[in-house]
């Protein structure tokens, strides 16, 4: 298996842009949960989905955040507008049941 | 909802020392406790976790420990090395219901000087 697969590894784009991360999970895994990663907060939960459907998008911060997941095999992140606090990493994670998370090898995104 | 507490925030040792990293956690509910050791530019990774029906789980040189009456867990590196060196976050959930949400502690860096 070739875990979980995020793209694009890095994106850069200007305020007000819209940017879309895009993440596959794990074949057979029916959880799919989306991370900000920063030095300043740590690992923080945006939004999470049990088999495709949204439990718990507290963890998203603005309206403009929003996340889908119209299949097993697809989920995306999308801003829009971009803001530069909006620079983090991603990550995509995925697990089955109540097995440990894999995660994804993240999207770095910087916004200027 | 579950708090995690991790602590150190930063840990240097010698090159062959043990080191020690400690998590508390909130909701008694919480069964299943997963560590994650997080490199330099790369994704977190799985090293090790345990269950609430187990007291201590080793694998190698990582142990960890868990004391569910005083609801802390603990991470044993032995005979440190180079490569230990990283960011390690624990976790905790309940492992319950829809959904396996993780509550992540705010990790730990490790420095291992050789």
């Amino acid at each position: 298996d070739a875990g979980v697969i995020q793209s694009p590894r890095h994106e850069v784009t200007e305020m007000g842009q819209e940017v879309t991360l895009r993440c596959k999970p794990i074949s057979g895994h029916n959880s799919l949960f989306w991370y900000r990663q920063t030095m300043m907060r740590g690992l923080e939960l945006l939004i999470y989905f049990n088999n495709n459907v949204p439990i718990d998008d507290s963890g998203m911060p603005e309206d403009r955040f929003s996340a889908k997941m119209p299949n097993a095999s697809f989920s995306t992140l999308k801003i829009q507008p971009s803001e530069p606090r909006d620079s983090a990493v991603y990550f995509c994670a995925s697990s089955f049941r109540s097995a440990g998370y894999t995660f994804g090898s993240g999207t770095r995104l910087t916004v200027v | 909802g579950e708090n995690v507490e991790q602590h150190p925030s930063t840990l240097s040792v010698q090159e062959g020392d043990s080191a020690v990293i400690k998590c508390t956690y909130s909701d008694s509910a919480s069964n299943y406790f997963p560590w994650y050791k997080q490199e330099l530019g790369k994704r977190p990774q799985l090293i090790i976790d345990i269950r609430s029906n187990v007291g201590e789980k080793k694998d190698q040189r990582i142990a960890v420990t868990l004391n569910k009456t005083a609801k802390h867990f603990s991470l044993h590196i032995t005979e440190t090395q180079p490569e230990d060196s990283a960011v390690y976050f624990c976790a905790a959930s309940n492992g319950a219901g829809t959904g396996n949400q993780f509550y992540f502690g705010t990790g730990t860096s490790l420095t291992v000087i050789p």
